[in-house]
């Protein structure tokens, strides 16, 4: 258990679909993050959430679209995925530090295992 | 932009044997952080180094901060078959707030 906990842990979704990856932790942090983790490549950050204002974007197509409504929760919601979108996808969060995400060890949640088909 | 690489890529050790794995920033780092993976599972924090030359022990790991700030190991000693799974060195550059991951090393430890 770290705290931090992710549904559903596997889902399967056609490419018109809409879904949505939920997160949420019960650490007290004021940061929280959305990485992708595909086979053979490194975890990228996708999103970034520090005292809920969203800090970081990095060039994530628009059919991926981040909420994060407080603190303790955040979303992922997913449209019209590609099936080169289908990796696992995780949460995690941190304590940021005068208003900045990452500056602290990262608790990630189990993950979400997506699969587009 | 910014890259941190690991090698090797994969690491076969038989039980007992040591391990090291390596990980190298394309740009000065202000400090790093080490996760490890298991099959299966989400990265779990291990470390973080701070300081120039720093070297922190945890058991049968130990952890080392390049002297300029680039570079970073990880050694286990007499590994076990619990050691396995995927480490990952994360880099944070100074100015910014966000870590990079660097690609992993895959272990596994035959019994």
């Amino acid at each position: 258990e770290t705290g931090v906990t992710q549904t559903p842990r596997h889902l399967v979704m056609g490419m018109t679909n809409k879904k949505s990856l939920k997160c949420e932790q019960h650490l007290g942090h004021n940061a929280m993050y959305w990485y992708k983790q595909s086979a053979k490549k490194p975890l990228e950050l996708m999103f970034v959430y520090s005292l809920e204002e969203r800090v970081e974007n990095n060039s994530v197509p628009s059919r991926f679209s981040p909420e994060c409504p407080n603190s303790s929760h955040l979303f992922l919601h997913l449209h019209t995925l590609q099936p080169e979108d289908s990796a696992l996808y995780l949460c995690a969060s941190s304590q940021g530090f005068r208003g900045h995400a990452n500056t602290g060890e990262l608790f990630f949640g189990e993950g979400s295992r997506l699969t587009v088909l | 932009g910014q890259q941190v690489m690991q090698i090797p890529q994969y690491q076969h050790v038989q039980e007992g044997e040591d391990f090291t794995t390596y990980c190298n920033s394309s740009t000065t780092l202000s400090n790093i952080q080490w996760y490890k993976q298991r099959p299966g599972g989400h990265p779990v924090f291990l470390i973080q180094l701070v300081k120039s030359g720093e070297v922190k022990k945890q058991k049968r790991l130990t952890f080392q901060f390049g002297e300029a700030k680039k570079n970073s190991s990880l050694h286990i000693t007499a590994t076990q078959t619990t050691d396995v799974g995927t480490y990952f060195c994360a880099g944070l550059t100074s100015g910014t707030y966000k870590y990079i991951f660097g690609t992993g090393t895959r272990l596994k430890v035959l019994a």
